[in-house]
């Protein structure tokens, strides 16, 4: 069935630095969205990406959508201590979201 | 406040002694759905409802059972619990026509 992948599992930074999740799909995604989840905490919604080559901005964080929407990627820039957790991407659809594996975000101490 | 509720949030249990783990919510919605997420697994779904007396199996539903009676209510039943299914669990929720899900805290289930 469809799947999302989502890479890497893990991404260690100074804080400052920047983050970068990728997610990819061998087929056209409808549309995807991304999650937050804190330590301890639950996903919560941060933004959904619909149109080819889509790029939306909330703060220091870049969404962006490939193209050939298969791909979609979120950029932290200058990642603060706020920002730990585990970021997920989706597809969503009437039925059910089919989930990557999620990024974890950790500051270096 | 427009919220989605889990109780209970923690439970240790024994293998065998059936268990219900309650979800409400309070937005009208009219899809509800049950996930496990585990390390490394990321948030796999158990069943969907995707409105009152409509329930579907997602990818891992074995062992677990639900019912949708009520609009606000999607509870989670596991008959017959045992260790492979302790597991953090999320309900969620979102308006028909909408992909943007509200999940709950979450409950920690672990069966000994």
């Amino acid at each position: 069935g469809q799947q999302v992948m989502q890479i890497p599992q893990y991404q260690h930074v100074q804080e400052g630095e920047d983050f970068t999740t990728y997610c990819n799909s061998s087929t056209t995604l409808s549309n995807i969205q991304w999650y937050k989840q804190r330590p301890g905490g639950h996903p919560v919604f941060l933004i959904q990406l619909v149109k080819s080559g889509e790029v939306k901005k909330q703060k220091r964080l870049t969404f962006q959508f490939g193209e050939a929407k298969k791909n979609s990627s979120l950029h932290i820039t200058a990642t603060q201590t706020t920002d730990v957790g585990t970021y997920f991407c989706a597809e969503g659809s009437n039925y059910q979201l089919i989930w990557g594996a999620g990024t974890k975000l950790i500051i270096k101490p | 406040e427009a919220q989605v509720t889990q109780n209970p949030r923690y439970l240790i249990t024994v293998t065998g002694k059936k268990l219900t783990v309650t979800c409400s919510q309070n937005m009208n919605h009219e899809y509800m759905s049950w996930y496990r997420q585990d390390p490394g697994l990321g948030l796999r779904q158990i069943y969907y409802s995707m409105n009152v007396e409509v329930t579907d199996k997602g990818d891992v539903p074995e062992g677990y059972k639900v019912s949708r009676k009520e609009k606000r209510n999607f509870p989670l039943i596991l008959e017959s619990p045992s260790p492979n299914q302790t597991s953090l669990y999320f309900c969620a929720s979102r308006r028909g026509g909408a992909n943007v899900l509200t999940f709950g805290a979450g409950s920690r289930l672990t069966v000994l």
